[in-house]
């Protein structure tokens, strides 16, 4: 079965330092993996996917992903971190069995910026 | 251009009783996906459309969950029965379906309270 692992709970950073947001994930064959950002009382922001090509994978607002398969890995990343960049992020991956293309989430990791 | 909307946003009722939730899609998104969100968890896959046929709805928990699409657009989630667990954020996603890394974009959720 698929499925992505976010390790930490939370992550805390001062703004204008870099930020990273881990995941790994398990899945069968390639995998198709994507963050989403939620704010509060809002749903799910699409910001960044990689289905295959470069392992770097630029997205909305500053944000990146590393692809790294050898550590099954798709880490999120900041060069550096704002204030307003505080909310809780969410990785991903595409079922691959069957045709419903359906999203498989991780728990979940709040970042804090603190100014 | 309008995303995807979701009403009401937010849903106050009393165990037992029946709600809808509804879900008006991307325009041109043929498939479109509800999930639910249970604090502090990430989304969790309830049932995927494809026009207006459910073409998988292996996530809805019991018999008391059931969504119809009867035009292929506007979706309604309907909870027979409520009980205090079915408290959670209510997603919806719509996805063009030109092909599998295709992007599912998030409604904004709609927040159910069962007392």
């Amino acid at each position: 079965a698929q499925s992505v692992a976010q390790p930490e709970d939370q992550v805390n950073v001062a703004e204008g330092n870099p930020l990273t947001v881990k995941c790994t994930y398990s899945v069968s064959g390639n995998p198709y993996l994507f963050w989403y950002v939620q704010y509060p009382n809002r749903g799910l922001q699409f910001l960044l996917k990689y289905i295959t090509g470069d392992n770097l994978v630029k997205g909305s607002y500053g944000f990146e992903a590393e692809f790294n398969k050898s550590q099954t890995s798709f880490h999120l990343k900041k060069p550096s971190a704002l204030v307003s960049d505080s909310a809780l992020y969410f990785c991903a991956v595409r079922d691959r069995g069957g045709a419903t293309n359906k999203l498989i989430f991780g728990t979940g990791t709040l970042l804090a910026v603190q100014p | 251009g309008a995303g995807v909307s979701q009403t009401p946003s937010n849903k106050v009722t009393e165990k037992g009783k029946y709600v809808e939730l509804r879900c008006d899609p991307i325009s041109g998104h043929t498939a479109l996906y509800w999930y639910r969100q249970s604090l502090g968890q990430g989304p969790e896959f309830l049932i995927y459309f494809q026009g207006t046929g459910a073409a998988d709805d292996s996530g809805l928990p019991n018999d008391r969950f059931f969504a119809v699409r009867p035009e292929g657009s506007v979706s309604t989630l309907k909870i027979q029965r409520t009980e205090r667990g079915d408290s959670a954020v209510y997603l919806c996603a719509s996805r063009v379906t030109s092909g599998v890394s295709d992007t599912q974009y998030f409604g904004p959720g709609t927040r159910l309270t069962v007392l």
